[in-house]
């Protein structure tokens, strides 16, 4: 068990929709990142923050979006969803911005219909 | 910008010989490089991480990897393996200036035959 929560574990929606991924990151983590991994494009990062504040963005698609709240959850907001959104979403967190291991929760598969 | 690629997709050894997975990266500052394992419908859990104390890394379940500047390689070996080592292997760079974000290579996917 790495620490790091995330829900749903696994989303089936309709093309159009729009969704939410939950995720908590280790007790004294400062920093979430966001990867999309598919089977085409590999892992891929989306998207980071650290203690509530976006630190570097990556291949994060317009209709994609995300937040850390002040308890330091956070969630990433797909809309618009479309059928190549199918992916495996993870969420990482790691104590700082310098190069310490992140610990990976177990995913979301996210399955657009 | 920073890169990784892992050579050969799929990987396959008997139970008891030796895993070589090789990975090859790209930097321009000194890198930070991680090896990370991916089990079926489980996250990515990290073997062993290099961050330039010391050019061979020993991480967890028997693995190691050496760091080797000229080569630009970090390739991870294992000297016997096992049923349980069938799993996804990534190898991923990090640059510290980038605030840790991860770039991963393709994956190898490694096949244990009994």
């Amino acid at each position: 068990d790495s620490g790091v929560t995330q829900t749903p574990k696994h989303l089936i929606t309709a093309t159009g929709q729009r969704v939410t991924l939950r995720c908590s990151p280790r007790s004294g983590d400062l920093s979430v990142y966001w990867y999309q991994q598919s089977l085409d494009q590999g892992l891929q990062f989306l998207i980071q923050y650290y203690n509530g504040e976006e630190r570097a963005k990556g291949n994060i698609l317009e209709r994609f979006s995300a937040q850390q709240f002040p308890d330091l959850h956070s969630e990433l907001n797909l809309s618009s969803l479309e059928l190549g959104d199918s992916a495996l979403y993870f969420c990482a967190s790691s104590a700082n911005t310098v190069n310490t291991e992140a610990f990976f929760g177990q995913g979301t598969r996210l399955t657009v219909v | 910008a920073q890169s990784v690629t892992q050579l050969g997709s799929h990987v396959s050894v008997s139970e008891g010989a030796l895993v070589l997975l090789r990975c090859n990266y790209s930097s321009s500052v000194p890198p930070y490089l991680f090896w990370y394992v991916q089990y079926p419908n489980q996250g990515l859990q990290l073997l062993l991480k290099y961050t330039s104390a010391a050019t061979l890394v020993k991480g967890i379940n028997g693995f190691e990897a050496e760091f080797k500047k000229s080569e630009t390689s970090f390739h991870l070996t294992k000297p016997s393996a096992h049923m349980s080592d069938a799993a996804e292997y990534f190898c991923a760079v990090s640059d510290g200036n980038q605030g840790g974000k991860l770039i991963f290579g393709q994956g190898t996917e490694l096949s244990v035959k009994p």
